[in-house]
């Protein structure tokens, strides 16, 4: 079963504006860490930020924040101000505590910015 | 930032060859990874690596697929005999622990004819 879920394929947005894209997860353990990386045309995979499950705090890093809502499994990255070079494909990933010792991807989001 | 290194970054081998992916990993780091993707769709876990041993692996790593890092040395992930389907993009990945950020390497294209 398909534990990590980005529904959205693609995503136009103009420059300079703020996009969300969204993330669900499926998890019986109660603690896990869930991340965003992004994957740049040359495919080159960087990570962008971090959630971990006990914060209630929402991260940010730069321009890149997440909207975590628990009871919901949902981690929702937040990019404000795009730029052209945020285009990009980008993927949720989770690691649960207990039940994996690995980062488990979602299919990816693909992120146009236009000018 | 702390880099990964993937040799090759292209492999064009005939099915049934044998080939090695080698990865350098960034140096203080424990956990190792490999992960595939196919045309840039999601990316599937293989397997992971720590203290000399598998610690899981995924049911798309078949018994063709093996997985080393001699003494420190390059962490491999070695495919023999290959198929057609085992043409993706293979990464590498590596952490300091288990529940940290991967780095990833640049990815190795391999192409089975």
């Amino acid at each position: 079963a398909q534990k990590v879920t980005q529904t959205q394929t693609s995503i136009s947005v103009m420059e300079k504006t703020t996009v969300t894209m969204d993330c669900v997860y499926e998890t019986q353990d109660s603690s896990y860490f869930l991340f965003w990386y992004k994957q740049t045309a040359s495919g080159e995979i960087v990570f962008l930020i971090r959630q971990d499950s006990y914060k209630k705090e929402n991260a940010t890093v730069g321009h890149y924040s997440l909207n975590f809502q628990k009871p919901k499994s949902s981690i929702g990255l937040i990019i404000t101000a795009t730029q052209i070079e945020d285009s990009a494909v980008y993927f949720c990933a989770m690691r649960e505590t207990n039940s994996g010792t690995y980062q488990r991807f979602g299919t990816g989001t693909k992120l146009q910015v236009v000018p | 930032g702390p880099k990964v290194l993937q040799i090759p970054s292209h492999q064009i081998i005939d099915m049934g060859q044998m080939v090695t992916l080698n990865c350098d990993p960034v140096s203080n780091h424990l956990y190792f990874y490999w992960y595939k993707q196919i045309l840039g769709q999601q990316m599937e876990f293989l397997v992971n690596f720590y203290n000399g041993k598998v610690m899981e692996k995924s049911k798309l790593f078949k018994d063709q697929f093996s997985v080393e890092r001699p003494d420190g040395s390059y962490f491999t992930l070695k495919i023999q005999p290959t198929a057609l389907e085992d043409s993706a993009v293979y990464f590498c990945a590596s952490s300091r622990t288990g529940a940290e950020t991967l780095y990833f390497g640049s990815g190795t294209r391999l192409t089975v004819l």
